[in-house]
């Protein structure tokens, strides 16, 4: 098993420019999260799903949509790039009741 | 609300103990975890523990969670300098698909 991947692994973006973050899970899991990672502070929630075709938000959504249309794949989309996301961005996926899973993370420079 | 607070620095000698400490506010928590991330890396979940336990011992680590004081600890026997790493404290509660509540890590340094 592969586990948890994302994709790409680093990009820079121009302000203003979109962006799709994929993440693919091989373990059949039904939930799914995106967090993002910024200097001195923890992973804070941005989307999270429960199951294949369901969404919703988390902490802090705004300027950012996903989907999950096939129950392996989470999406997340920037329609349009600010500085202030610049960040590392980690998709997680649990199956059962305890352990969340992550990818290795995508870093993520909007100048 | 919901917030977990860690230390954010600690260096120790090779073969000696690591004690890093969390607090946390939400006293539904269920798990509560601790990941390990390595630079560059994502995180790695090194062991959790439920919330009606008071202590986990697992290989060189061991889990103390005191509820009434929301207090989170792990220690790491005979620290290694392949422990380097910034150690994260996570609560989770049955809000928003059971997400985890994050502390700001601990950067733990090993030196030999």
């Amino acid at each position: 098993n592969a586990g948890v991947t994302q994709t790409p692994k680093f990009r820079v973006l121009k302000t203003g420019q979109s962006m799709t973050l994929l993440c693919a899970q091989d373990m059949n899991h039904e939930y799914m999260y995106w967090y993002r990672q910024d200097p001195g502070m923890g992973l804070r929630l941005i989307h999270y799903s429960v199951g294949e075709g369901t969404t919703a938000k988390g902490e802090v959504p705004d300027g950012y949509n996903v989907s999950r249309l096939k129950k392996q794949n989470f999406l997340l989309g920037l329609e349009s790039a600010a500085p202030s996301q610049t960040s590392v961005y980690f998709c997680a996926s649990r199956g059962g009741a305890v352990e969340q899973f992550f990818g290795p993370g995508t870093r993520l420079t909007v100048l | 609300g919901e917030d977990v607070e860690q230390s954010l620095f600690l260096s120790v000698r090779e073969g000696d103990s690591s004690v890093i400490n969390c607090t946390y506010t939400d006293s539904s928590s269920t798990y509560l975890y601790w990941y390990k991330q390595e630079p560059g890396a994502g995180l790695q979940l090194l062991t959790y523990i439920f919330s009606n336990m008071d202590m986990k011992q697992d290989q060189r680590l061991t889990v103390l969670l005191n509820k009434k004081d929301k207090h989170l600890s792990l220690r790491i026997a005979d620290t290694q300098t392949g422990d380097s790493a910034i150690y994260f404290c996570a609560e989770r509660n049955g809000n928003q698909g059971g997400k985890l509540i994050f502390g700001q890590g601990t950067e733990l340094s090993v030196k030999p």
